[in-house]
């Protein structure tokens, strides 16, 4: 199994570009999630997917940012414009719906590691 | 109050050392926990799942104080490859299977030689 796969893994880009991340969930894994991480922050939960359909996009910072997932095994997160602060670890994470009572366990990808000058 | 707290550290013990990390949660209904593991520069990973009062994997034990709303880790006999930045997981209660992971900032583990 590849894993999570998320590109780029490293993007350098000017304020007010577009910047748009992919990322390909575990085979099978009907959960996806994107979260960002900062020295500041910490992980930030951005949005969630099951079944391809946005369940929570409560953590999406503003309308700059947007989420689609078009089928099971693809998914793109895209800030435009995109400003300094955005700079940050943006991680992909796969999960199999969990059982009764239990929680996802998730698997993350390698992170895309964005700065925005 | 957050949703999960961490004391972020860091420690720094010797190789042989136990050290022990807690983590301190708000929702009371939270059923289960976890606590991930995450390398410098790298994505985090599981690394025990914490259901009932706890469990032990190895060096790694994980307790579950539901009364007192905390969760700990303990790593006996530190390895230098244990260095790393340990994050403990509370899930939302949303009354449903699935639903947000919140994260704690993390617990910064430096084991020296």
């Amino acid at each position: 199994d590849a894993g999570v796969i998320q590109s780029p893994r490293h993007e350098v880009t000017e304020m007010g570009q577009e910047v748009t991340l992919r990322c390909k969930p575990i085979s099978g894994h009907n959960s996806l999630f994107w979260y960002r991480q900062t020295m500041m922050r910490g992980l930030e939960l951005l949005i969630y997917f099951n079944n391809n359909v946005p369940i929570d996009d409560s953590g999406m910072p503003e309308d700059r940012f947007s989420a689609k997932m078009p089928n099971a095994s693809f998914s793109t997160l895209k800030i435009q414009p995109s400003e300094p602060r955005d700079s940050a670890v943006y991680f992909c994470a796969s999960s199999k719906e969990a059982g009764v009572g239990g929680a996802n366990v998730l698997t993350f990808g390698a992170g895309s590691r964005l700065t925005v000058l | 109050r957050k949703e999960v707290e961490q004391d972020p550290g860091p420690f720094n013990v010797p190789e042989g050392a136990t050290v022990a990390f807690n983590c301190t949660y708000s929702n009371s209904a939270s059923q289960s926990f976890f606590w991930y593991r995450q390398d410098c520069r790298k994505e985090p990973k599981l690394l025990m799942s914490v259901y009932s009062s706890g469990n032990e994997d190895g060096r790694f034990t994980a307790q579950l104080n539901r009364a007192s709303q905390y969760i700990s880790l303990l790593i006996r006999d530190s390895k230098l490859s244990d260095s790393a930045t340990y994050l403990c997981v509370v899930p939302a209660d949303r009354g449903s299977t699935l639903g947000r992971l919140y994260f704690g900032r993390g617990t910064q583990l430096t084991v020296w030689p």
